[in-house]
């Protein structure tokens, strides 16, 4: 099982939709969770972290299950900018055997008018 | 307060050549990491330097590439003798403390002709 993965998509939404993407992980021992964003040819930028208990940021909504292993991300209210690759990053408690940051490859978001 | 410095942004070499990539972390981080994202696909980790150590190198190839962070100026990632599959996009990364989350630079584009 890859350390961590992700629905590639893409995922075709209207202006104004909801969607939500999941991202799986396998090493139990991770620590920290966030998601990124990458536009077409850019590099990532930090969105949001993701937090045991949930978190909102705007339209945004972070959660995480670490029963099964889990972190997800909801977009309300979809914007055409809201358009590009979200990547779940988890990092690995120090010292687990795991290498640095994970990235995961990425979900193709495209919000159409 | 500049963001994480990398260039140049855009390198072409012929196969054979060598190519080095800069990269100047953000003030006051000292973690630097390098991942590569080849065409249609995620970043994968190559490298994570510390000033003057390399702390984890499980993801570079163990010939032709090399990395640096010397105590003075910027991390160095070197390819000797590239081949036309070195061609990507090398993006640096760099953060204040060991898994924190990752302030990336724009990336320097990689063609081998």
């Amino acid at each position: 099982r890859k350390e961590v993965e992700q629905d590639p998509g893409p995922f075709n939404v209207p202006e104004g939709a909801t969607v939500a993407f999941n991202c799986t992980y396998s090493n139990s021992a991770s620590q920290s969770f966030f998601w990124y964003r990458q536009d077409c040819r850019k590099e990532p930028k930090l969105l949001m972290s993701v937090y045991s208990s949930g978190n909102e940021d705007g339209r945004f909504t972070a959660q995480l299950n670490r029963a099964s292993q889990y972190i997800s991300l909801l977009i309300r209210d979809s914007k055409l900018s809201d358009s590009a690759t979200y990547l779940c990053v988890v990092i690995p408690l120090e010292g687990s055997g795991y290498s640095t940051l994970t990235f995961g490859k990425g979900t193709m978001l495209l919000v159409s008018p | 307060n500049a963001g994480v410095m990398q260039n140049p942004r855009h390198l072409v070499r012929r196969r054979g050549q060598e190519a080095r990539l800069r990269c100047s972390p953000m003030k006051g981080h000292s973690h630097v990491y390098w991942y590569r994202q080849l065409p249609e696909e995620g970043l994968k980790f190559m490298v994570y330097l510390q000033k003057e150590n390399i702390i984890d190198e499980s993801g570079m190839p163990k010939e032709r590439f090399s990395a640096e962070f010397p105590k003075e100026g910027p991390s160095i990632l070197r390819i000797q003798q590239v081949v036309r599959g070195d061609s990507a996009a090398y993006f640096c990364a760099s953060s204040p403390r060991a898994n924190s989350p990752l302030h990336f630079g724009n990336g320097t584009r990689l063609t081998v002709t």
